[in-house]
């Protein structure tokens, strides 16, 4: 069964300094994509980075990147220089080909930029 | 903005009550696909629909049901509510290339969602 667990209920941190989101995976398909996703308040949900499981390198997306071990079925995200408005639920999430294409979601992490 | 557009935004029914939520996609975009959040917690899919017909489904009981119209706008509706339907529906628009009902890296953009509360 394929499953996303992010371990992380909730994270503090000062404003500039760096963050790193935990995300673990299991899935027994060998193709895959992995997604983060940004929350706030407001309910919609953004579009953070990508990483395919075939890619050779880290993702990256302005301050977004994506740490990704194959062998250790891990795809964290950091946040370079937080900023206040990096304050939300962030969400990892993986589509397989074996589930239609649905995204399967993690339960997220809160993270809270203090200045 | 995404450009995906729900409707309602917020709405309050009685349990047994029935509820149609509606999504209004990105232009261009063939597929769309309904996720339950229930409070504290990530989504849970519900379905997709690719060009009007369902191509994937989730753990949900058949009263949700769906439509995806001809202009790819989607309808999500719930009969015989329940307390635990309560939770925000998120709808998400993608292009998925021709055939496919898409592929791996499809970007899903998302509307920022209806939050049923059921009493």
């Amino acid at each position: 069964a394929q499953k996303i667990t992010q371990t992380q209920p909730g994270m503090f941190v000062q404003e500039k300094e760096a963050v790193t989101l935990d995300c673990t995976y299991d899935t027994s398909d060998p193709s895959y994509g992995l997604f983060w996703y940004k929350q706030p308040s407001s309910g919609e949900m953004i579009f953070l980075i990508y990483q395919g499981s075939y890619d050779q390198q880290n993702a990256t997306e302005g301050r977004y990147s994506l740490n990704f071990q194959k062998a250790r079925k891990s795809a964290n995200l950091v946040i370079s220089a937080s900023q206040l408005g990096d304050s939300a639920m962030y969400f990892c999430a993986m589509r397989v080909m074996d589930s239609n294409y649905q995204l399967i979601w993690g339960a997220g992490t809160k993270l809270i930029i203090k200045p | 903005e995404t450009g995906v557009t729900q409707s309602p935004t917020h709405l309050i029914k009685t349990r047994g009550q029935q509820v149609t939520l509606r999504c209004s996609s990105q232009s261009g975009h063939n597929t769309v696909s309904w996720y339950q959040q229930a409070l504290g917690q990530g989504p849970q899919f519900i379905f997709q629909y690719y060009r009007e017909e369902e191509n994937g489904r989730g753990n949900f009981p058949p009263r949700f049901s769906g439509l995806q119209f001809p202009n790819y706008s989607s309808e999500l509706n719930v009969n015989a509510l329940e307390l635990d339907d309560s939770a925000l529906y998120l709808c998400a628009s993608s292009l998925s290339p021709s055939g496919t009902g898409g592929i791996l890296n499809t970007e899903a953009f998302f509307g920022q969602g209806t939050r049923l509360t059921v009493v």
